[in-house]
């Protein structure tokens, strides 16, 4: 079973729609970062979260990590293709040595 | 800053050679790099984590003989699959902690070799 629980495994929209990508957990976690993949290629970081309630911002990224540090979300306004790729979130447990625990991913696929 | 290299890209090799893949970091030095693997469509599991100069740590049902893990220095780590067999093509992702100045425990991934085994 996995630490991370990853939802949805796949989305197929439209260019211009929007979507979210949710992580959830039981455990807390010390950060939890957030890559995209793309097919052939390793995990690029989009960013880290570490603070219960935080928010940030990439462009048309919105990235999430609720209060009590066991759940993100990851909200794209006005999607691209450019955007289509593997969506994984990855979490430190305070327990891990410093592993990450990965979900299983999300596949986003934007058509124009 | 943060780039992580491996090389090669790809290899196919026959059943029963042994394949080394080096993984090395940039422009930053790092004490521990992690290797994975993925399978199409799935997310990374975590084979091994390798501490330079100390012994490499693996993940349950990794067998430590069949994946040989050295970390040599603070850039170079590689991974040799010894005599593979074609139940060991997959892709192999390494990635790297910062040393330093990261409280977030971020990693930076290698781009990632494909292995096959023929």
């Amino acid at each position: 079973t996995q630490l991370l629980e990853q939802s949805p495994q796949f989305l197929s929209i439209q260019e211009g729609e929007n979507l979210t990508v949710y992580c959830n957990s039981s455990s807390v976690f010390s950060s939890l970062q957030w890559y995209r993949q793309e097919p052939g290629e390793g995990p690029v970081l989009l960013v880290t979260v570490v603070t219960g309630g935080e928010v940030k911002k990439l462009k048309r990224l919105t990235f999430q990590f609720g209060d009590a540090r066991k759940d993100s979300s990851l909200h794209i306004t006005a999607a691209q293709p450019g955007d289509t790729g593997l969506y994984l979130c990855a979490g430190l447990p305070s327990f891990s040595w410093g592993k990450l625990q990965f979900g299983a991913g999300t596949q986003v696929v934007v058509t124009p | 800053g943060a780039v992580v290299s491996q090389h090669p890209s790809w290899v196919i090799c026959k059943s029963g050679t042994s394949v080394k893949i080096e993984c090395r970091s940039l422009d930053f030095q790092a004490t521990t790099m992690f290797w994975y693997r993925q399978f199409p469509k799935q997310s990374l599991m975590l084979m091994a984590t390798s501490n330079e100069g100390s012994k490499a740590t693996y993940e349950q049902g990794v067998e430590k003989d069949k994946f040989l893990i050295n970390h040599a220095s603070l850039t170079l780590s590689t991974l040799t699959v010894t005599s593979a067999h074609p139940e060991d093509s997959s892709f192999y992702i390494c990635s790297a902690r910062l040393r330093t100045g990261s409280s977030y425990n971020e990693q930076f991934f290698g781009p990632g070799t494909r292995l096959t085994v023929l």
